[in-house]
């Protein structure tokens, strides 16, 4: 089980440069996320997939798009990047048992926009 | 608005001593209560969490206390060592809804 993955590990763009960042699971689990995380805000959720074949808006999804390609696979996409999306990216995956929700993620991608 | 307030931003302990972070929230309908410790450039992973219908759970080192009638929860961590120097992330959730995540406490174990 190699759990929750992404690539690429790091990432430098230059503005309005576009890139898709990939996470995988073969946990065969519903629900996927993908958060960004920085300094003093904690993660902040961009985007969510309950299931196969539906995505919803998080907290902070302006300037990206996802796709939840099949159970195991959801892509965050930048069209056009921009400064303010330098930050750390994390995908998670959700296995929900017995009432308990236990969310396990990914190493993250680091991405700079210049 | 952040839905999960967590304090303190930075802890510093000795080593053996008790590190205390504290969480607070606001929506009731929340049903799952977990704490994440996260290392330098990995992601974060799952500590120990509970449910409100408990007002404490023990794991090791690592013990939650629950306040339903406050609406706070904290991670206390028995015996801190220098291997617990981490940053730690208290969530809340609701079933079929997202995790809300607090703004991280980073630790700092002294030996």
């Amino acid at each position: 089980n190699a759990g929750v993955t992404q690539t690429p590990k790091f990432q430098v763009l230059k503005t309005g440069q576009s890139m898709t960042l990939q996470c995988a699971q073969d946990m065969n689990h519903n629900s996927m996320y993908w958060y960004r995380q920085d300094p003093g805000m904690g993660l902040r959720l961009i985007y969510y997939s309950a299931s196969e074949g539906t995505t919803d808006k998080g907290e902070v999804p302006n300037g990206y798009n996802v796709s939840r390609l099949n159970k195991r696979e959801f892509s965050l996409r930048l069209e056009s990047a921009a400064p303010s999306q330098t930050s750390v990216y994390f995908c998670a995956s959700t296995l929900k048992e017995g009432g308990l929700s236990e969310q396990y993620f990914g190493p993250g991608t680091r991405l700079t926009v210049t | 608005q952040q839905q999960v307030k967590q304090s303190p931003q930075s802890l510093i302990v000795q080593k053996g001593g008790i590190s205390i972070i504290n969480c607070a929230y606001e929506n009731t309908a929340f049903d799952y209560f977990p704490w994440y410790q996260q290392f330098p450039g990995k992601g974060p992973a799952l500590l120990i969490a509970i449910r409100p219908d408990v007002s404490e759970k023990k794991e090791g080192r690592f013990t939650i206390s629950f306040n339903k009638s406050a609406k706070q929860f904290s991670l206390h961590i028995m015996d801190s060592q220098p291997g617990d120097s981490a940053t730690y992330f208290c969530a809340a959730y609701y079933t079929g809804n997202q995790f809300y995540f607090g703004t991280g406490t980073s630790l700092t174990v002294i030996p």
